[in-house]
């Protein structure tokens, strides 16, 4: 039964600083992995999607990977700045059917 | 800009009195979920549709239905709200294929935040 772990499940760093969230998983057999923001009361925005056959995604100063070999994926964020505060969860996608596999996520706070 | 939208974005409920949830999209989306996650938790998925087909996960309780009348809407009905279903709600959607999963993104409405009296 593939799960998923984030570690660490909180993180405050000053303004400014690069970072990196930390996702792993324990079967290796994914379809893709997806990195989720959520912000306080609201809804999930997908940040960036990793598939099965690729090492990196980037977005701007966001940047994730994936080594599946490991079980492992990180969420790179360059340069942090007080508006990137809230939670990211990572989650895998098995080929099997539609139900992501989900983190519980790592609340991030940057401070000004 | 098209989107998922939830209403409403806070519904207050009685004990066992039945609840709608909706959800519209404008993506024209063929997989549709509903994902229920409580405080500081990950999301729980509910169920999904694929067009119109249905598929209920084995651990939704029967308490909870689903109805999608078209591509563009569907609906969470709590048939007798317990305190234990005071959470958020949240609608989904993404391109799918018949044959499964794609490497398409999930596009998340706001969320519809339940309350249980």
């Amino acid at each position: 039964k593939q799960e998923v772990t984030q570690i660490p499940a909180a993180l405050s760093v000053p303004e400014g600083e690069n970072l990196v969230l930390n996702c792993s998983f324990t079967d290796s057999a994914i379809y893709n992995l997806q990195w989720f923001r959520q912000d306080p009361g609201k809804g999930l925005t997908s940040l960036l999607l990793i598939q099965s056959s690729q090492r990196e995604q980037t977005s701007g100063r966001l940047n994730a990977s994936l080594d599946k070999s490991s079980g492992r994926s990180t969420l790179y964020i360059a340069a942090s700045q007080p508006g990137d505060s809230a939670t990211y969860l990572c989650a895998v996608l098995m080929d099997s059917n539609y139900q992501l596999i989900w983190g519980a996520g790592t609340k991030l706070i940057i401070k000004p | 800009d098209a989107m998922v939208i939830q209403n409403p974005r806070y519904q207050v409920t009685q004990f066992g009195k039945p609840v709608t949830l909706s959800c519209s999209q404008t993506l024209n989306h063929n997989v549709m979920y509903w994902y229920q996650q409580k405080s500081s938790q990950a999301p729980k998925l509910l169920f999904h549709y694929y067009d119109k087909d249905f598929n209920n996960e084995a651990d939704t309780p029967d308490n909870f239905q689903s109805r999608r009348p078209n591509t563009s809407f569907c609906f969470l009905d709590i048939r007798s709200p317990g305190l234990g279903d005071a959470a958020m709600y949240l609608c989904a959607t993404s391109r799918g294929s018949r044959r499964g999963p794609t490497n398409e993104k999930l596009f998340f409405g706001s969320g519809t935040q339940l309350s249980v009296l």
